[in-house]
Formats: C-alpha cells, structure tokens, sequence
C-alpha cells in the first residue's frame, strides 16, 4: 500500500536562511507527487506537483522539489525562507482507487516557523 | 470567485445529532472529495465521487455517507454523531479523476461532537 513519511513534525529556520523538507514514499509504480502548504485556518493550497520528466520540479512562492527514484524521496526546498513561508506543509502521492478513479495519501506534515 | 465552498465553517454538535456539511464547486470538476484532518494523522480520504451520480468509499468511510445528485455539490452526512468524528473536514475537486490532476481544497469545516 502506498505511504508517505514526513520524518520532521517540526522545523525552524530563520528568516533568510534555506529550507528543506524531508518527504519518503512508497508506492509501486511512478509516482504522482504533490507538495501542499495549509496557513492557520485555511485549507491546502498546491505548490508544487511531480508526474514525470525533470526530476526538479519548480513551485510557486520560490519553491522547488526534487524527485530522487532510488531513494523514494521528493524534497521540497527554498534558497531563502521568508517570514510568510511559516505554514504547515504536507506531501502527498496520488493511488488509484479500487473503484477507479484516484486518491492523495498525504504525510503526517511538517510545521514551518520562521524566527525573525 | 472561483472555487470550492464549504459550510458551516465550524460547528458544535451534540452527539447521536444528524449533521451534513455542505460542499459546492462552481469549476465544472468531475471528482470531489471529502478528507478528515487530525493530529498526527495528516488527512484522511473519507468518500469520494468520481462523477455526478456516482460514489466511492475512501479510507475512513463509517459514520459517514455522500451524495453526488450532480455535478456542483457534495454533501458529507453524519447520521448519528460520536465525538470521534470530532476533526476539521476539507471538500475537495479536480477536473478528472486521474492521478496527475491537482485537488482544489475547500477552507474546511471544524466539527466538534460532544
């Protein structure tokens, strides 16, 4: 069964400083792969998302993520964080469901602050 | 604006009460979705529905129930409330029902039984 791990619950760089958030997956076949960021309150926004082709992938807001098959991972990162990147962010692999049509499996997330 | 809609935006609800949260898309989207958002858990597919006028269960589907009369709305029914369905709901979209295509996320609903 398909999986993602989130190793990291929380993260805290300061501003201007780089970022990575760590993301593993399991899943049989090629992965579809998405990066979300959910502000306090709000519900998920898409930043990023991996079909296929280059393995790194450029998002919105200055975020990018890279696809590594041999270590089943898909890292998302920013060169330089900035005070409104402080959110919660979730990988997710899209499976196909049994009766057709398909599903996310999201990780656990990882909560971003940023110091100032 | 376009987008998803949700309602109530959060609600306290007694257990063993019938509750229906409400979802509406006005982006013509084939599939919609409803997730649960706990603690540690990440999100959590509960029902789905790849088209108008048909449904499917996700992983976490008891004590729930759907409906999908055509193509806008998506109503997620609780019929007799426990305070385990206590969590934040989130409707989704996407234009197929294929795995490449992105989910449009609602603002969510926040649900507590007690």
């Amino acid at each position: 069964a398909q999986s993602v791990t989130q190793p990291d619950i929380h993260i805290t760089v300061s501003e201007g400083a780089s970022l990575e958030l760590r993301c593993n997956y399991s899943y049989g076949a090629t992965p579809y792969l998405f990066w979300y960021v959910q502000s306090p309150g709000q519900g998920l926004q898409l930043l990023l998302k991996y079909f296929s082709g280059d393995t790194l992938v450029q998002g919105i807001k200055g975020f990018e993520a890279e696809f590594k098959r041999s270590q089943s991972s898909f890292n998302l990162m920013k060169p330089s964080v900035h005070w409104s990147d402080a959110a919660e962010y979730f990988c997710a692999v899209a499976s196909i469901l049994t009766g057709g049509g398909n599903k996310l499996t999201f990780g656990t997330g990882t909560q971003l602050k940023v110091e100032l | 604006i376009a987008g998803i809609t949700q309602a109530p935006t959060s609600q306290i609800l007694a257990a063993g009460r019938r509750m229906t949260l409400r979802c509406t898309q006005d982006m013509r989207h084939n599939a919609m979705y409803w997730y649960r958002q706990d603690l540690g858990l990440g999100l959590r597919l509960i029902h789905y529905s790849n088209t108008a006028g048909t449904t499917g269960k996700g992983e976490v589907p008891d004590g729930y129930s759907v409906s999908r009369a055509n193509t806008d709305d998506f109503p997620l029914t609780l019929a007799s409330a426990v305070p385990s369905q206590t969590s934040v709901y989130f409707c989704a979209s996407s234009e197929k029902e294929t795995g490449g295509n992105e989910q449009f996320f609602g603002p969510g609903t926040r649900l507590t039984v007690l």
